[in-house]
């Protein structure tokens, strides 16, 4: 079975430093990888995903995440963090049933940017 | 603008008795999910529909149903809540291309307390 675990349930950052959540994988075969983002009394929305290819995948809102196969790895991060990326982000692997793609989510990591 | 539409945003009812939550997509997806997401965890898949066809998780308990009477809306059922199932549910849908890697949209899901 496939999983994803996100090191670090809240991440604090100042607006401006650098912002990195961690996601590390399991998977018996190649995965596809996604992060997606929860604000506030919303839903999620995707912000990358990695499927094949470029090892690097940039999304939405200067974000972008580096697949590393040898770390089993797809942490997200962004340059300079600002008050708005304050958020719930999750790490998913999926697995192809065939005709939908059911997620594997992480627990999440809750980002806080202060000024 | 909203394309994933859940109501009621808020839900309680009492222990044992049956509720129902509803989701409407305005994308014409022909796939449909319903997550589960209790406090501080991971969302869940519990189950989703390729059109008419309705595919369980192997550890979906049988208190949860579903009903999706056309494309457009789709019904989770709880037939007696129980405590342990104050949670977030989480509507979403996504086109069928057979590859495993799509883009979810996800509803704003509805929050359902257990009295």
């Amino acid at each position: 079975a496939q999983s994803v675990t996100q090191l670090g349930s809240h991440v604090s950052v100042s607006e401006g430093a650098l912002v990195l959540l961690r996601c590390n994988y399991s998977s018996s075969v190649p995965p596809y990888l996604f992060w997606y983002v929860q604000y506030p009394n919303q839903g999620l929305q995707l912000l990358l995903k990695y499927t094949t290819g470029a090892t690097l995948v940039k999304g939405i809102t200067g974000f972008e995440a580096e697949f590393k196969k040898s770390e089993t790895s797809f942490h997200l991060t962004k340059p300079s963090a600002h008050m708005s990326d304050a958020a719930e982000y999750f790490c998913a692997v999926s697995e192809t049933s065939g005709t939908a793609s059911k997620l594997t989510f992480g627990t999440g990591t809750r980002l806080q940017v202060t000024l | 603008d909203a394309m994933v539409i859940q109501n009621p945003r808020y839900q309680v009812t009492q222990f044992g008795k049956p509720v129902t939550l509803s989701c409407s997509q305005t994308l014409n997806h022909n796939v449909m999910y319903w997550y589960q997401q209790k406090s501080s965890q991971a969302p869940k898949l519990l189950f989703h529909y390729y059109d008419k066809d309705f595919n369980n998780e192997a550890d979906t308990p049988d208190n949860f149903q579903s009903r999706r009477p056309n494309t457009s809306f789709c019904f989770l059922d709880i037939r007696s809540p129980g405590l342990g199932d104050a949670a977030m549910y989480l509507c979403a849908t996504s086109r069928d291309t057979g590859m495993g890697n799509e883009k979810l949209f996800f509803g704003s899901g509805t929050q359902l307390s257990v009295l």
